[in-house]
């Protein structure tokens, strides 16, 4: 099992461009999220989700988009990049059932530059 | 909302030391508790975890008790190696197991 992967592991927009950040992971779980890392704020939740076809707000949502058409994959995408939105970008999966182990698994993250 | 608070870094201690970091949570309903540790350069791993009151998690000689009557979950260690250099983060598990809500992270650092 690979886990979660997350591509590209670094990126570098202009202001007003768009991207799409990448997460898969093979572990066939349920649910899926991303957070961002910014310097003394800890990890802050941006969306998530608990199937395919079922996403939801979290924390910091705005500025980002996401979709979940298949278990797999969570894309996360900036419509339109702002200087705010630098930071380190995990995506997470965990496992979902009666009894479920509520653990995290995270990918190895994406570094966002926008200038 | 449901929330964490984290004792503010970075602490900073010689090797063999007793290691403290308090952690704090408010939350409704019952979630889990986690302590992830992230290394320099590197991702997010699981330390240790508690999933019911009382329950006590442990990994490499870290331990963390989860109190409901305080709402705590402190983690503790007995003796400090240079290794154990990294950034702590607290988390509480929301809406069911879906996600987490972390702490704004402590940094350890520890000199031989």
């Amino acid at each position: 099992n690979a886990g979660v992967t997350q591509t590209p592991k670094f990126q570098v927009l202009k202001t007003g461009q768009s991207m799409t950040l990448q997460c898969a992971q093979d572990m066939n779980h349920e649910y899926m999220s991303w957070y961002r890392q910014d310097p003394g704020m800890g990890l802050r939740l941006i969306h998530y989700s608990v199937g395919a076809g079922i996403t939801d707000q979290g924390e910091v949502p705005n500025g980002y988009n996401v979709s979940r058409s298949t278990t797999e994959d969570f894309p996360l995408r900036l419509l339109s990049a702002a200087p705010s939105q630098t930071s380190v970008y995990f995506c997470a999966s965990s496992p979902q059932g009666l009894g479920r182990d509520e653990t995290q698994y995270f990918g190895p993250g994406t570094r966002l530059l926008v200038l | 909302g449901d929330s964490v608070t984290q004792m503010e870094g970075p602490v900073t201690l010689s090797e063999e030391a007793f290691l403290t970091i308090n952690c704090t949570y408010t939350a409704t309903g019952y979630p889990s508790l986690f302590w992830y540790v992230q290394y320099p350069g590197e991702g997010l791993q699981l330390l240790l975890k508690a999933t019911k009151a009382d329950d006590k998690g442990s990994n490499k000689g870290f331990e963390a008790t989860y109190r409901k009557e305080t709402t705590s979950f402190h983690l503790e260690k007995g003796s400090v190696q240079v290794s154990d250099s990294a950034v702590y983060f607290c988390a509480l598990s929301i809406r069911g197991g879906t996600a987490l809500i972390f702490g704004k992270g402590t940094t350890l650092s520890v000199s031989s």
